[in-house]
């Protein structure tokens, strides 16, 4: 699976939109873009994923350069429980039944502040 | 909730003893993923299992194992703990058929501290 390049941290102040980037210049055509977060020692929760067209859910944005080397993550009112490191992983979908791991890199750490 | 249950929620023991942590899936899922996060190391896969048979491997040590029973539930085992093996301990499992979201779905995690 494709590296990927996240900033270690970043702040957000609590109603603003928060804007998470991620560099992922070798991701191959068959590779999708997911994010997923963890709140405190949490189980990682699945937030968005997307390959080429920008997606939006009740959580988030997600936004893909057109060349697809890479996203922004957007939490469009980030509140206190946003506070999380959140991981962006580029990963190929099986081509069978059995489904692929995902590889975590460091993530960035957001810290939402009143 | 996830629907993935992980037990035992916080597990203590003494190095060099041997523990089995446990994951239920959601219903239906037919993958597991064991997962290790541990502070200075972040999460890593360990190992992953699909209908009872191993289908990829990761950092997994050799003084662990695991298995994914018939009725799907799985164990990881870990043996001749040392202090660096205290971590989080996760398990996740992916939708049955690999259906086109990929989304794995985490436990809340096992806890183990070796002292």
């Amino acid at each position: 699976d494709a590296k990927t390049t996240q900033p270690p941290s970043m702040d957000c102040a609590e109603g603003r939109a928060a804007n998470l980037p991620c560099n992922h210049s070798t991701i191959s055509g068959n590779e999708y873009v997911y994010w997923y977060r963890q709140i405190h020692s949490q189980g990682p929760q699945y937030i968005i994923h997307g390959l080429k067209n920008n997606e939006t859910n009740e959580m988030a944005s997600l936004i893909i350069t057109e060349d697809r080397k890479s996203s922004t993550l957007i939490l469009p009112h980030a509140t206190l429980r946003d506070t999380a490191v959140y991981y962006c992983i580029v990963r190929a979908l099986s081509a069978n039944q059995a489904g692929t791991a995902l590889i975590f890199g460091k993530g960035t750490t957001l810290s939402v502040s009143s | 909730d996830s629907g993935v249950t992980q037990t035992p929620k916080h597990l203590i023991t003494a190095t060099g003893q041997r523990v089995t942590l446990r994951c239920s899936p959601r219903s239906g899922d037919l993958s597991v993923y064991w997962y290790q996060q541990s502070l200075d190391q972040g999460l890593q896969f360990l190992i992953q299992y699909y209908n009872g048979e191993e289908r990829a491997k990761g950092n997994i040590l050799e003084r662990f194992s695991a298995q994914q029973f018939p009725d799907l539930h799985s164990e990881l085992n870990l043996s001749s703990l040392e202090l660096g093996d205290s971590a989080l301990y996760f398990c996740a499992s992916s939708e049955q058929g690999g259906s086109l979201s990929g989304e794995l779905f985490f436990g809340e995690g096992s806890r183990l501290t070796v002292l």
